[in-house]
């Protein structure tokens, strides 16, 4: 069963915008994952936020992390066109040694 | 830069025929696995590895096997492919089962 579920599953935003993507999970999780997937094209690993930290940045990109709440976000500072991907989160969870995904959020900036 | 290459982008293969789909990464990862995605289903994986001959049922399982003889190639096999199975497979490693994974371009795969 898909344990991360991401919000919305669509955003269409201008470019220079900020886009924000949630992801809620179910179960105690080792951590949490986030990847682009452009269209018909493999996943390529955006960043990772293990259980013990609240927030990380890389370049544009801020990811935080909710434990309590088992939610996470992304966001992407001052959107381009090329940024037009489907980003999914993807958890590991205590028990397991296995990645689960969701179904991923589909965003569209415009140029 | 870790590099995973699968061996075909798209393949077109009729009903109950075998099928293998190839996967090598070059970055002596541990551990390789094989997901499928599907619209509205979102990845799911099949199998994985996590050392040489060592495999691990995933959630879907049925209908497929896999083969890992070398550290570096992961094989994906439809034993007799069947119109359900036609779908995107991705293959990925990772140096630890708890690091981020390397995905392959993906291969999409039509039974027809």
């Amino acid at each position: 069963s898909q344990q991360g579920e991401e919000d919305p599953q669509a955003l269409s935003i201008q470019e220079g915008e900020n886009a924000t993507m949630n992801c809620s999970y179910k179960t105690s999780i080792n951590n949490l994952q986030w990847y682009r997937q452009n269209s018909g094209r493999g996943l390529v690993h955006l960043i990772l936020i293990r259980s013990n930290e609240r927030e990380k940045h890389s370049g544009r990109l801020r990811v935080t992390l909710d434990t309590s709440k088992k939610s996470s976000s992304l966001l992407i500072t001052a959107s381009r066109a090329a940024d037009t991907a489907s980003y999914f989160c993807a958890t590991q969870e205590t028990s397991g040694s296995r990645l689960t995904f969701g179904e991923g959020t589909q965003l569209t900036v415009n140029p | 830069d870790v590099k995973v290459t699968q061996s075909s982008r798209y393949l077109v293969k009729r009903t109950g025929e075998k099928v293998f789909l190839e996967c090598v990464q070059d970055m002596d990862h541990e551990n390789m696995f094989w997901y499928r995605q599907d619209p509205g289903l979102g990845l799911r994986l099949i199998y994985f590895s996590y050392d040489v001959k060592m495999k691990e049922k995933g959630d879907i399982p049925e209908g497929y096997s896999v083969s890992r003889e070398k550290k570096e190639r992961f094989s994906l096999i439809l034993e007799s492919a069947s119109t359900n199975q036609t779908s995107m497979y991705l293959c990925a490693s990772s140096l630890y089962y708890n690091y981020e994974q390397y995905f392959g371009p993906g291969t999409r795969l039509t039974v027809t």
